[in-house]
């Protein structure tokens, strides 16, 4: 059956580091893919999606390209800031209805 | 616009009592999902609702959970004779087309 595989955290990094959270999946079809980002006390909200192999989503600064050769949906950001301290999780809509989310990794930027 | 509400945000009940969420989705938006998420654990799907429809029911774990939506909006997630496992935030999302998913806030479920 389809799955979501992401690097368990928590993740702490100092403000300015590089960020990177695997995520690697499992489809029978071909999935559309996604992140979303839940800040503390708020509901999960989409980071950004990509819909086809090699198609690389973006927002505020955070980047992942739907890698099918690999199965991968790696999510990457240049430089984190303190405000990107949150829970991220991976996620993709295969053939069907139903969602399929990883267990989510936890990111802590420190000042 | 207003987002997707669910009420209440926190439930506090005891083993073996009866508990109703509800969810109040994104006017217009045609599919609801309800998810489960414990501590530690990623989204658990329990059930889908698109138009019409028959609802997706595969993700419910037990006949104690049951959910409704009626008149194609309000949604009411019933979980009988709750248990202790039971405990978790249940969240509500509406969407208007594939690919797209608005969540609520969710409701913290725990069962003493």
């Amino acid at each position: 059956g389809d799955s979501v595989t992401q690097m368990e955290g928590p993740v702490t990094l100092s403000e300015e580091a590089f960020l990177t959270i695997n995520c690697t999946y499992t489809a029978t079809g071909y999935p559309s893919l996604f992140w979303y980002v839940q800040y503390p006390g708020e509901g999960l909200q989409l980071l950004l999606k990509a819909t086809k192999a090699d198609d690389k989503g973006s927002n505020k600064g955070f980047e992942a390209t739907y890698r099918k050769e690999t199965t991968s949906f790696h999510l990457e950001k240049g430089s984190v800031q303190v405000s990107d301290s949150a829970v991220y999780f991976c996620a993709l809509i295969d053939t069907g209805n139903q969602f399929y989310f990883g267990t989510g990794t936890s990111l802590t930027v420190i000042p | 616009g207003a987002g997707v509400s669910q009420s209440p945000s926190n439930k506090v009940t005891e083993k073996g009592k009866d508990v109703e969420l509800r969810c109040d989705p994104i006017s217009g938006h045609t599919a609801l999902y309800w998810y489960r998420q414990s501590l530690g654990q990623g989204l658990e799907f329990l059930i889908y609702f698109q138009g019409n429809s028959a609802p997706d029911k595969s993700g419910l774990p037990s006949d104690r959970f049951s959910a409704e939506r009626t008149g194609g909006s309000v949604s009411t997630l019933t979980i009988q004779r709750t248990q202790q496992e039971d405990s978790a935030v249940y969240l509500c999302a509406s969407s208007p087309s594939r690919d797209t998913q608005y969540f609520g806030p969710g409701t913290r479920l725990t069962v003493l």
